[in-house]
């Protein structure tokens, strides 16, 4: 199976603060059509998961323009441009590349 | 609006069934893959099967193969999972989720298995 190693795990942040999480694959996520099926979801607390970011930079409609995907092959990340309170919850990077599609291991955003 | 229900979870004795349903609305359902996933309790997310859009085609994650069952019946605008054989590690939100990109997700249902 391909794994998702997200850093850090915890990620305490000032709001209008930026804040960046780290997503490393253990092999590369390119698929046979050459897409880069990297995505990044945000699980505020006590909510179901919902999607960001898709195809590594792709921003899903509604969010935030913030919120920046960046990266390629194996290394890939989320930023945040100025934090806000809204945005408190763990973010997973998910690769569906490879079946089993994996998570990572969630990252902690929280308000320092 | 598109919306996915899930429905079915409950409290089962380890080595019981249950079955789980997912219903889709607002989207051409026929048209795309379809996904479960879990969370246990305090825990990450997992992928555990999905299914193409004329069912041709499904995938389970290795601690579910032989157990669970995915399946779809795209005149019901519906998807499920049949679980069979539970064990305590199987308690968790089960969500389903749009596609193999997981655009949309339900708001889960809770799997509890103990005795």
């Amino acid at each position: 199976d391909v794994v998702m190693t997200q850093s850090p795990l915890s990620l305490p942040v000032t709001l209008g603060q930026p804040a960046s999480i780290s997503c490393r694959s253990s092999q590369s996520l390119v698929n046979s059509d050459g897409n880069t099926c990297l995505n990044w979801f945000q699980q505020r607390p006590g909510q179901s998961p919902r999607r960001l970011i898709y195809k590594v930079s792709n921003r899903d409609s509604g969010v935030p323009d913030r919120f920046t995907g960046s990266g390629s092959g194996t290394d890939f990340t989320l930023k945040i441009s100025r934090v806000e309170a809204e945005d408190v919850g763990v973010y997973y990077c998910m690769q569906s590349t490879h079946w089993p599609f994996t998570f990572g291991q969630g990252t902690k955003l929280e308000i320092k | 609006e598109v919306h996915l229900v899930e429905s079915g979870g409950g409290s089962v004795q380890p080595g019981g069934s249950l079955r789980l349903s997912c219903a889709a609305s607002g989207f051409t359902f026929s048209s795309y893959w379809m996904s479960w996933v879990r969370q246990a309790p305090g825990k990450g997310l997992e992928g555990v099967a999905n299914i193409n859009q004329d069912g041709s085609e499904k995938y389970y994650v290795d601690s579910v193969k032989g157990r669970f069952t995915i399946s779809r019946d795209n005149a019901k605008n519906s998807l499920y999972l049949e679980m069979s054989s539970l064990r305590a590690e199987d308690t968790a939100v089960y969500y389903c989720a749009r596609g193999q990109w997981m655009d949309v997700w339900g708001q889960g249902t809770t799997v509890t298995v103990s005795s």
